[in-house]
């Protein structure tokens, strides 16, 4: 079976500042990885997604990912934070040729003044 | 191109009353997906429609929830009767064959 872990349920972070979110996953065989981000009251929007090739994926909102097959990790990071960066994000990870997306817990980014 | 639309956005009822939510999904999406979310977790999959025939449904409560898309298109979602843990906020997504899935704004549930 396949497992997401997002390892922080909360990251503050002021204003400007990078920022990463953590994200391990448990799978024996190839996978596809997303990060998808929930504004409030709002549904899911993609961020970006690893389906294969380069293993820095870049996405939208100045967002990049980079795909760790050794370390089972799809980090999350952003080089410079903006308040409106403040949402909740989440990882999910879809086994090969299945189309059932599974969820982490999501990370609360706050972006501080 | 429009969204995935889902309504109503909020419902309130009492405990053993049922309730349906509607999907339609973006247009020529042949895939459709349920989600629940309790708040502070994740979304978990509650059913998977291919066109008009179902994928999975093996985490949907079937004793009380249903689920039908009638001619590939749009969806609905009942549940009959609901219980106090079905507040959650039900999420309807579509995909494509890029593994990519679309969210709509999803209909918070509230049971009293």
């Amino acid at each position: 079976a396949q497992s997401v872990t997002q390892l922080d349920s909360q990251v503050p972070v002021f204003e400007e500042a990078p920022v990463e979110l953590r994200c391990n996953y448990s799978s024996s065989v190839s996978v596809y990885l997303f990060w998808y981000v929930q504004y409030p009251n709002q549904g899911l929007q993609l961020l970006l997604k690893y389906l294969s090739g380069s293993t820095l994926v870049k996405g939208i909102n100045g967002f990049e990912a980079e795909f760790n097959k050794s370390q089972t990790s799809f980090h999350l990071r952003k080089p410079s934070v903006h308040i409106s960066d403040t949402a909740e994000y989440f990882c999910a990870v879809r086994l090969g040729s299945a189309r059932q997306l599974t969820f982490g817990s999501g990370t609360q980014l706050t972006v501080l003044p | 191109e429009a969204g995935v639309a889902q309504s109503p956005r909020y419902k309130i009822i009492e405990k053993r009353q049922s309730v349906a939510f509607w999907c339609n999904p973006i247009s020529g999406h042949a895939t459709l997906y349920w989600y629940q979310q309790i708040l502070g977790q994740g979304p978990k999959l509650l059913i998977q429609f291919q066109n008009n025939g179902v994928v999975d449904d093996s985490q949907l409560p079937k004793d009380r929830f249903s689920a039908e898309r009638l001619k590939g298109v749009d969806s609905t979602l009942k549940i009959q009767p609901a219980k106090l843990e079905d507040s959650a906020v039900y999420l309807c997504a579509s995909g494509t064959e890029t593994y990519e899935q679309y969210f709509g704004p999803g209909t918070r549930l509230t049971v009293t």
